[in-house]
């Protein structure tokens, strides 16, 4: 089993939509969270951390689900420029060497 | 003025060959990354230098050397190169121990071997 999963869509989202998805990890000792975001043949960018008791940056909310290990990621009034592959990532420690999941590709259409 | 910059973008070279990727980061970060991304899209991370220290060093053929010659620089030298490892190798840096554990990525050096 992969220490991070995620589906990997893609998810086709009509613009002004919203969409959500997970990522379940394993390992229950992971202590930190974050969602980065890859464009296609570009590299990944910090979206956001994912805090215990779920945060909103914007359009975009993150949760967090330690009880069933799973973060989830919604986009509210999806913008064509959100199509992107999502990643998430869990480290065991802050600081500590980051394990990616495999992505989620969105694509926003007209 | 590129936070984290590697060279080459681009490196196509023929199996058994040596070849080397820099990375540099005008950051001022106490910790930097190389990560391979393959085929599948899969991120993994390789090594892990802190302060010139290999702090990280996943289950990488011994081909694969990083050198760190300052906090600032650490460069992969893969000897050997077989078809597999062709892939974009990125680079990161983050600064442990401060108030964001951000990595941030190089725009990645995409390696072909044939």
């Amino acid at each position: 089993r992969k220490e991070v999963e995620q589906d990997p869509g893609p998810f086709n989202v009509p613009e002004g939509a919203t969409v959500a998805f997970n990522c379940t990890y394993s390992n229950s000792a992971s202590q930190s969270f974050f969602w980065y975001r890859q464009d296609c043949r570009k590299e990944p960018k910090l979206l956001m951390s994912v805090y215990s008791s779920g945060n909103e940056d914007g359009r975009f909310t993150a949760q967090l689900n330690r009880a069933s290990q799973y973060i989830s990621l919604l986009i509210r009034d999806s913008k064509l420029s959100d199509s992107a592959t999502y990643l998430c990532v869990v480290s065991k420690a802050a600081g500590n060497k980051l394990t990616f999941g495999g992505g989620t590709r969105v694509l926003v259409k007209p | 003025d590129t936070a984290v910059s590697q060279t080459p973008k681009y490196l196509v070279t023929q199996m058994g060959n040596d070849k080397s990727i820099k990375c540099e980061q005008n950051l001022g970060h106490d910790t930097m990354y190389w990560y391979k991304q393959d085929s599948k899209k899969f991120l993994k991370i390789m090594f892990s230098y802190n302060n010139k220290e290999l702090i990280i060093n996943e289950t990488v053929p011994n081909r694969f050397s990083p050198k760190s010659p300052d906090k600032a620089h650490l460069n992969l030298h893969i000897n050997s190169l077989e078809l597999g490892d062709s892939a974009v190798y990125f680079c990161a840096s983050s600064q442990v121990g401060g108030e964001s554990y951000e990595q941030y990525f190089g725009p990645g050096t995409r390696l072909t071997v044939t």
